[in-house]
């Protein structure tokens, strides 16, 4: 089983709608997750951090869930801007700040 | 607001060749990376630095691999005789100390081995 698994996509988002989609990690240790933006054969950026209690920023919510060991990205009145692929990413437990990426998610965001 | 650099941006090299990618941390960075994204795949783990010695390293950097802090400032990664399946692009990225959670990312080596 893969460390983390996302769905790749492409999730077609008409401009203003809203999307969400999951990632599932396998080290139930895992104990930081992150939400990371990648734009064509450019680095990864930190979208924002994915809290327990979940946690949003303008127009971006996270959640996680630790039971089922899933974390959740949705995305509201999305913008053409918002057209990237979306890489979750897990920080096992003592693993030295080392981070371990999803394949990503990619959406296309369309007028 | 500060950055990381590499260079170069793209390097082509012939199989077997070594090839040395640099990069330059934010000055008051202590925590090195480096990751790699084969064209296509997921970013994976190569290396950890810290405190002029390897942290971590990942299967993937095996003895053809090496890292060095030659100086204050760059921070390379040497592959000594380069294969095929080595092409990829290569992220260095940088945290000024062990509790830091944000990766700060150069904006990558495309390496072409042909």
């Amino acid at each position: 089983r893969k460390e983390v698994e996302q769905d790749p996509g492409p999730f077609n988002v008409p401009e203003g709608a809203t999307v969400a989609f999951n990632c599932t990690y396998s080290n139930s240790a895992s104990q930081s997750f992150f939400w990371y933006r990648q734009d064509c054969r450019k680095e990864p950026k930190l979208l924002m951090s994915v809290y327990s209690s979940g946690n949003e920023d303008g127009r971006f919510t996270a959640q996680l869930n630790r039971a089922s060991q899933y974390i959740s990205l949705l995305i509201r009145d999305s913008k053409l801007s918002d057209s990237a692929t979306y890489l979750c990413v897990v920080i096992p437990r003592a693993a030295g700040n080392k981070l371990t990426f999803g394949g990503g998610t990619r959406v296309l965001v369309k007028p | 607001e500060p950055e990381v650099t590499q260079t170069p941006s793209h390097q082509v090299t012939q199989m077997g060749q070594e090839v040395i990618l640099r990069c330059v941390p934010i000055s008051n960075h202590l925590y090195f990376y480096w990751y790699r994204q084969i064209l296509g795949q997921k970013v994976e783990f190569l290396v950890s630095f810290y405190n002029n010695e390897i942290s971590e390293k990942s299967e993937i950097f095996d003895d053809q691999f090496s890292v060095e802090r030659p100086d204050g400032s760059n921070f390379t990664l040497k592959i000594r005789s380069t294969k095929l399946e080595d092409s990829a692009m290569y992220f260095c990225a940088s945290i000024p100390h062990g509790d830091s959670y944000e990766q700060y990312f150069g904006p990558g080596t495309r390496l072409t081995v042909t």
